[in-house]
């Protein structure tokens, strides 16, 4: 079955600057790529998603990259402010008969100083 | 307004005392879900469904049960809570986008 591993497990940046955190998965046959934001006590919330067929997606400050060769895809945050700081999960699956099981990353506790 | 409720949200119980988590979404979803969260683990999944009566295993199914007999709601059972079940439980549900919304959470402790 699918495994995704996420790096790294903590990340610490400085307002302003950038952050990035990675995954790889093993099923080549994976076709949809959605990041995860969860906030202290809340509950995981979609912030952007790719699908094989793409290989970067922005939306404002977020961006996602991905490389189906490599088995890897990325999450961008530019110009990191405290409400940021999150959790964030990344994951995997498989979309070409409807809804399949995603596979989630371990997470990235991110924490932007101020 | 679109959404995915469990209950109760926080539960304290006892070793064997059986236990029922609900969870229903209104958003005419097919495919529903339930993970637990620890820490260092990420979520992991313990069961779905991709539509009434229709149920698989998920990563981490054992000493849980489900069912969908309605496409709303879907149920987690806890026959006989272990306190290794203690954890935070999501549910969620997806439809034909494939954005899973997940409900608020369920705190669980067995003691």
């Amino acid at each position: 079955g699918e495994n995704v591993e996420q790096h790294p497990s903590t990340l610490s940046v400085q307002e302003g600057d950038s952050a990035v955190i990675k995954c790889t998965y093993s099923d080549s046959a994976s076709n949809y790529f959605p990041w995860y934001k969860q906030e202290l006590g809340k509950r995981p919330q979609l912030i952007i998603d790719i699908r094989s067929n793409v290989g970067e997606k922005k939306d404002q400050r977020i961006a996602v990259t991905l490389n189906k060769t490599a088995k890897h895809f990325s999450l961008h945050i530019t110009e990191t402010q405290p409400e940021d700081s999150a959790v964030y999960f990344c994951a995997a699956s498989m979309t070409d008969s409807g809804n399949t099981p995603l596979v989630f990353g371990k997470g990235t506790r991110l924490s932007v100083i101020a | 307004e679109a959404q995915v409720t469990q209950n109760p949200r926080y539960l304290i119980t006892v070793t064997g005392k059986k236990l029922t988590v609900t969870c229903s979404q209104n958003m005419n979803h097919e495919y529903m879900s339930w993970y637990r969260q620890d820490p260092g683990l990420g979520l992991r999944q313990i069961y779905y469904s991709m539509n009434v009566e229709v149920t698989d295993k998920g990563d981490v199914p054992e000493g849980y049960k489900v069912s969908r007999k309605e496409k709303r709601n879907f149920p987690l059972i806890l026959e006989s809570p272990s306190p290794n079940q203690t954890s935070l439980y999501f549910c969620a549900s997806s439809g034909t986008g494939y954005e899973q919304y997940f409900g608020p959470g369920t705190r669980l402790t067995v003691t």
